[in-house]
């Protein structure tokens, strides 16, 4: 069965920066894109990317242009995000999830809680 | 302000029958298959309907979507409380070249 696994969670001071890691199993890495969501505490879901296993290829949401690197390991088959220069606002729980081929997330990593705090 | 148009809750008694409404535009919902997201206390989202109106395994026929023009509809029937969740819906937005979600609906089983 498809499951992503995502790494643990982190506290970050303001201005740090944060990487989280997803390691997908159950399919061939490279052959499905890997988008990254975010929700705040009670907010919804906020798409953040995406990014070809296989190619590198990547795209971002304008917000997070300049902040955002979508890195992948096809070695380990392992895809991760960073984002840096944190504020309060990048609290969150952030998700990787399988891209379906049609443009929208179909299974999820179980999330990752980032608290940026000083 | 999200992309897409979601009512913030909605609610109905156990058994009964519920629809979710999705509006949004020619560049996302008018030209994109939507999917449809299930969302429980503390817990990854989970896809309930792709392609608008396809169930992947494992998820029961209570649950069927639907798609006219620029809006889609998740409909629920016979509603029981473990379906007290947010709902989603979300597709690819060709102008944006994004994925974009609704804000998200709170459903309560009253």
């Amino acid at each position: 069965q498809v499951q992503l696994v995502q790494s643990g969670a982190e506290v970050k001071e303001p201005g740090a920066s944060v990487k989280v890691s997803c390691k997908p199993s159950g399919y061939t890495f490279t052959t499905y894109d890997i988008n990254w969501v975010r929700q705040a505490t009670g907010q919804g879901l906020e798409w953040m990317g995406w990014m070809n296993p296989n190619n590198g290829n990547r795209a971002y949401a304008q917000k997070f242009q300049g902040r955002v690197t979508m890195t992948r390991s096809t070695s380990i088959g392992t895809a991760y995000m960073e984002l840096s220069s944190l504020t309060s606002e990048d609290s969150a729980v952030y998700y990787c999830a399988r891209d379906s081929g049609n443009g929208s997330p179909d299974y999820w990593g179980q999330g990752t809680l980032v608290t940026v705090s000083s | 302000q999200s992309v897409l148009t979601q009512p913030p809750s909605v609610s109905a008694a156990p058994g009964q029958k519920v629809s979710i409404s999705c509006s949004g535009g020619s560049s996302n919902i008018g030209r994109n298959d939507v999917s449809w997201y299930q969302q429980l206390p503390g817990t990854a989202p989970k896809l309930l309907i792709h392609d608008n109106n396809k169930r992947p395994s494992g998820i029961p026929d209570r649950f069927s979507g639907s798609k006219s023009g620029t809006s889609v509809t998740l409909d629920i029937t016979g509603l029981r409380t473990g379906d007290e969740a947010d709902y989603y819906c979300g597709t690819w937005d060709s102008s944006l070249s994004a994925v974009v979600f609704g804000g998200g609906t709170k459903l309560t089983v009253l």
